[in-house]
């Protein structure tokens, strides 16, 4: 059973624009969440993170917000350039403990 | 040092041989992972070493079999794989509070033929 859901496998956006990727969980005991990118061939690298008691994290062109009630998370990043194009996974993980439970990843592609 | 390092990059074996994955990091980490990586799917979590002592083990198969040596090394031994363990292994740490993030390996693409 996916504990965390992307349903967007893909997403195009214009460079400069702002792109906007979704995550939903299930898990309610869930309280620290992450984004991760990842090019071919690569290992994920972490992008930014969010505590449950936050509902928004900013870091550079990155903000990732928190909704509890709905059990979603999004990803904004703006603006975007080319060089974001990559596949982005959400995860989420119980704090106590060491197990990720990610999504099943969306790619995005930033059209010049 | 915020880089954790796999060898070999690729690895082709066939499915009688016996190989190791080998995975190293330097940051103080107290916990390491593995996972497997296919095509367009998330990362699936193989196993969690936790101060060096195996701490979750997500029903894998005992051809494969990991080793944590030391804090900053984690191994993974393979025997007798299937065409089907064909993937993308990637190996992670983390500190041991719950919470923060795991950094990732690069990676080692496994083909068995």
């Amino acid at each position: 059973d996916q504990q965390v859901k992307q349903n967007s496998p893909s997403l195009s956006v214009q460079e400069g624009r702002i792109s906007i990727l979704n995550c939903d969980y299930t898990n309610s005991m869930f309280d620290y969440f992450l984004w991760y990118k990842k090019y071919p061939a690569e290992g994920p690298t972490f992008l930014i993170s969010i505590s449950s008691i936050k509902d928004k994290n900013e870091d550079g062109r990155f903000t990732v917000f928190l909704n509890k009630s709905a059990k979603h998370l999004s990803l904004h990043i703006v603006p975007s350039q080319p060089g974001d194009s990559a596949v982005y996974f959400c995860a989420a993980t119980q704090s106590p403990g060491n197990q990720f439970y990610f999504g099943t990843g969306t790619s995005l592609t930033v059209i010049p | 040092d915020t880089e954790v390092t796999q060898t070999p990059k690729h690895l082709v074996m066939g499915m009688t041989n016996k190989k190791s994955l080998k995975c190293e990091q330097h940051m103080g980490h107290r916990a390491m992972y593995w996972y497997k990586q296919k095509a367009k799917k998330p990362p699936e979590l193989m196993f969690v070493y936790s101060y060096e002592k195996l701490s979750i083990n997500e029903s894998v198969p005992s051809r494969f079999s990991p080793e944590c040596p030391n804090s900053s090394l984690l191994n993974l031994h393979l025997h007798a794989l299937q065409p089907e363990d064909s993937a993308l292994y990637l190996c992670a740490s983390s500190q041991v509070t719950g919470g923060d993030e795991q950094y990732f390996g690069p990676g080692t693409r496994l083909t068995v033929t």
